[in-house]
């Protein structure tokens, strides 16, 4: 079967740092996506990984270990505006998404 | 507007009624999706399309029909809408099957 797990929700401090995890089991793989969605609004694409390693962009990073079926998002200098949820996406052909990660931040 | 639109924005229907939700792109991407979001789910495909006359089923096809006569546009119908069909539906294109995919803003449906 396809399998896609993330923590339901995370709670971090604005200015901290958060990571956010995502571990798969699919039958196969062509690369995973990170996508965060704001509350009412449409899911919006963050990154994407195909090879093993991290992958930077400005405030945000995503890791990718194809050995081990797990990736994580990597959220620093948390603001505000980073409350939203993050979904986890593998490339199996199609794209098989996790139920996604409720992230709260406090001031 | 460039990118891709959905419409109906909300939409309230009864049991039994059949509902056409439009969406429209002008990317000429190739592939369309449409999903449904449900609290606890992720994202369910229900169709999708990989050109103009192509389209398959996803994971949620069951009482859902889809056509694709033009590339830009890939319209879901319900064909008697039931309870168990109110959810959020977003349209997704693609240029490739495992590409990155833009969503549209989304149709909120509630079935009564």
């Amino acid at each position: 079967g396809q399998n896609i797990d993330q923590p339901t929700e995370m709670t971090a401090t604005e200015g901290a740092i958060v990571q956010i995890n995502c571990t798969y089991q699919t039958s196969g793989f062509n690369g995973l996506f990170w996508y965060q969605q704001h509350a009412g609004e449409a899911p919006t694409f963050l990154s994407y990984n195909v090879l093993d390693g991290l992958e930077e962009k400005g405030r945000f990073s995503s890791f990718l270990s194809r050995s081990k079926g797990y990736s994580y998002l990597l959220l620093k200098e948390l603001q505000m505006k980073d409350s939203a949820s993050y979904l986890c996406a593998v490339v199996n052909y199609q794209l098989i998404w996790g139920a996604g990660t409720k992230l709260i931040i406090k001031p | 507007d460039a990118g891709i639109t959905q419409s109906p924005r909300y939409k309230i229907t009864e049991t039994g009624r059949q509902v056409t939700l439009m969406c429209h792109q002008t990317w000429s991407h190739s592939y369309m999706f449409w999903y449904r979001q449900d609290l606890g789910h992720g994202l369910r495909l229900i169709y999708y399309s990989a050109a103009a006359d192509i389209t398959d089923k996803g994971e949620v096809p069951d009482g859902y029909v889809v056509s694709r006569s033009k590339t830009e546009n890939f319209p879901l119908t319900l064909e008697s809408a039931t309870r168990s069909q109110t959810s959020v539906y977003f349209c997704a294109s693609s240029e490739s099957t495992g590409g990155i995919q833009y969503f549209g803003a989304g149709t909120r449906l509630s079935v009564l």
